[in-house]
């Protein structure tokens, strides 16, 4: 079976610190993909990142980084120096052979940025 | 406007009427995708179509429920006898072909209240 756990249900930061939303998956592939996406408040789904199981090197892009670990079945993503904006429900995606072309996602974790 | 469009953007109904909801897709996107997502949690994939295929189907997707996409274009998504249960956001999303995993687009989601 396949499953991605969010642990965290709710984060609040003030605006410039750094903050880290975890992601553990599971799943028997050996090939699969992990997604984040935001969802923010106006409710439609914002791609973010897709990373497949052959490639760890983590990614930056501008103030997001992707950490992707097999070793612990994890990829977390963290928001550096958080702005208001990034105020949004940020979900972690899993897709692998042994689902077809269904993705799962995880349960979300809402992320509120103050001022 | 070249992104996923779905209509209505709301639909108030009452229990056991029928209701159907439409998604037009990036036009070159040969997947189309429908998603369930209630109030805390993640898109739950309900069926996806590649092409005019109906490919795959939830268990979530009881025989209430039915989606066509003819023609391979836009789709839709009826649900029969409409149950309170059934209350949710309603989310279509597209994606090219090729790749098993490719990243989705997707709609700003029809939210359907059952009364």
């Amino acid at each position: 079976a396949q499953k991605v756990t969010q642990a965290q249900t709710e984060i609040s930061v003030v605006e410039k610190e750094d903050v880290t939303l975890d992601c553990v998956y599971e799943t028997r592939d050996t090939t699969y993909y992990l997604f984040w996406y935001k969802q923010p408040p106006s409710g439609e789904l914002v791609f973010l990142i897709r990373r497949n199981s052959f490639d760890e090197q983590n990614e930056i892009s501008g103030r997001y980084s992707w950490n992707f670990q097999k070793s612990t079945s994890s990829f977390n993503f963290t928001i550096t120096a958080s702005q208001v904006v990034d105020s949004a429900v940020y979900f972690c995606a899993l897709s692998g052979f042994t689902g077809g072309f269904k993705t799962i996602f995880g349960a979300g974790t809402r992320l509120f940025v103050k001022a | 406007d070249t992104g996923v469009s779905q209509n209505p953007r709301h639909k108030i109904t009452k229990r056991g009427q029928n209701v159907t909801f439409r998604c037009d897709p990036i036009s070159e996107h040969n997947r189309l995708y429908w998603y369930r997502q209630t109030l805390g949690q993640g898109p739950e994939f309900l069926t996806y179509f590649q092409n005019e295929a109906q490919l795959e189907k939830s268990r979530l997707l009881s025989d209430r429920f039915s989606a066509e996409r003819p023609k391979g274009s836009f789709s839709t998504l009826e649900i029969q006898r409409t149950e309170q249960g059934d209350s949710a956001m309603y989310l279509c999303a597209s994606s090219l072909g090729g790749s098993s995993y490719n990243e989705q687009f997707f709609g700003p989601g029809t939210r359907l209240t059952v009364l």
